[in-house]
C-alpha cells in the first residue's frame, strides 16, 4: 500500500538553528500538507500546496516558515530560526483531491517527524 | 467547516463492538463526515466517511441519522489495535479551508 515517509523521525536542535523536515508523499497526489501537533494537544494544520506553491497556511505558519517541493518527490518543511515552542510531532501528507474535499475524502498522513527544540 | 461534539474518552472490551457517537447539529447539506484516528506514536489515518447513507467499509460502519445532526462509528468488533484517538470531522464539498480542523476526538481505550 503506498504510504507517506517522513524523515527524520526525531531531530533535535538548539534554539535559533534551521531545521528541515523532509517528506515523500504518495506519487500520484497532487496536494500536499504540514501538520503539527504539539504534546498533548490537538494537531494543527499548518500549510497546503498545490501546483508548487502555497495554497493555503494558517496564523501558525509565520515567516519562520517555509516549504518547498526541490523536486518530483520531495516536499521539505523549513524552520529558519526555531523556537522552544516548535517543540513538536511535525505530520506531513498528501492527497489526490484538494483537502481530501468532494467524495474521495482521504488525506494519508506520515508518522510525523518529532522535534525536540534544547 | 461546522463544529462536531464527540466524548472525550470512550472504554470498551476486546472483541465487543464499540459505537462512537458525533453530534454535528450545525451541519449544511454538502457537508460530508469523516472519521479518522490516530493510534499512539502515529500521524492520524483515515477511517471511513459519509454524506447522507450508512457507509460500511473494511475497517468501520459509518450510521448517519435521518436528519445528519449526528453520526455513529462502529467498529464491530473491537481489537487492541484500535485503541486509538477517533476524530469526527465536516468536510464541504465545495469550498472552504483546505486544513482539515482536528478537534480533541474520543480517546477509545480497549480493555483485554
Amino acid at each position: 500500500e503506498p504510504e507517506v515517509t517522513q524523515t527524520p523521525s526525531h531531530q533535535v536542535t538548539q534554539m535559533g538553528q534551521e531545521v528541515i523536515l523532509r517528506c515523500v508523499p504518495i506519487s500520484n497526489h497532487l496536494y500536499f500538507y504540514w501538520y503539527r501537533q504539539i504534546l498533548g494537544q490537538k494537531v494543527e494544520f499548518l500549510v497546503s500546496f498545490y501546483n508548487n506553491e502555497i495554497s493555503e497556511k494558517s496564523e501558525i505558519f509565520d515567516d519562520q516558515f517555509s516549504v518547498e517541493r526541490p523536486d518530483g518527490s520531495n516536499f521539505t518543511l523549513k524552520i529558519r530560526s526555531t523556537k522552544l515552542e516548535d517543540s513538536a510531532m511535525y505530520f506531513c501528507a498528501s492527497s489526490e483531491t484538494r483537502g481530501g474535499r468532494a467524495n474521495t475524502g482521504e488525506l494519508f498522513f506520515g508518522e510525523g517527524s518529532r522535534l525536540t527544540v534544547l | 467547516d461546522a463544529k462536531t461534539t464527540q466524548p472525550n474518552s470512550m472504554e470498551s472490551n476486546e472483541e465487543e463492538p464499540v459505537h462512537l457517537p458525533c453530534n454535528h447539529s450545525t451541519i449544511s447539506g454538502t457537508d460530508y463526515i469523516h472519521w479518522y484516528r490516530q493510534l499512539p506514536s502515529q500521524g492520524p489515518e483515515y477511517v471511513i466517511h459519509g454524506l447522507t447513507s450508512n457507509v460500511n467499509n473494511r475497517m468501520a460502519s459509518l450510521a448517519i441519522a435521518e436528519d445528519r445532526k449526528s453520526s455513529t462509528l462502529i467498529l464491530h468488533r473491537a481489537t487492541l489495535r484500535d485503541a486509538a484517538v477517533y476524530y469526527c470531522i465536516l468536510i464541504g464539498a465545495g469550498g472552504g479551508a483546505d486544513g482539515l480542523t482536528f478537534g480533541k476526538g474520543t480517546h477509545l481505550i480497549i480493555q483485554p
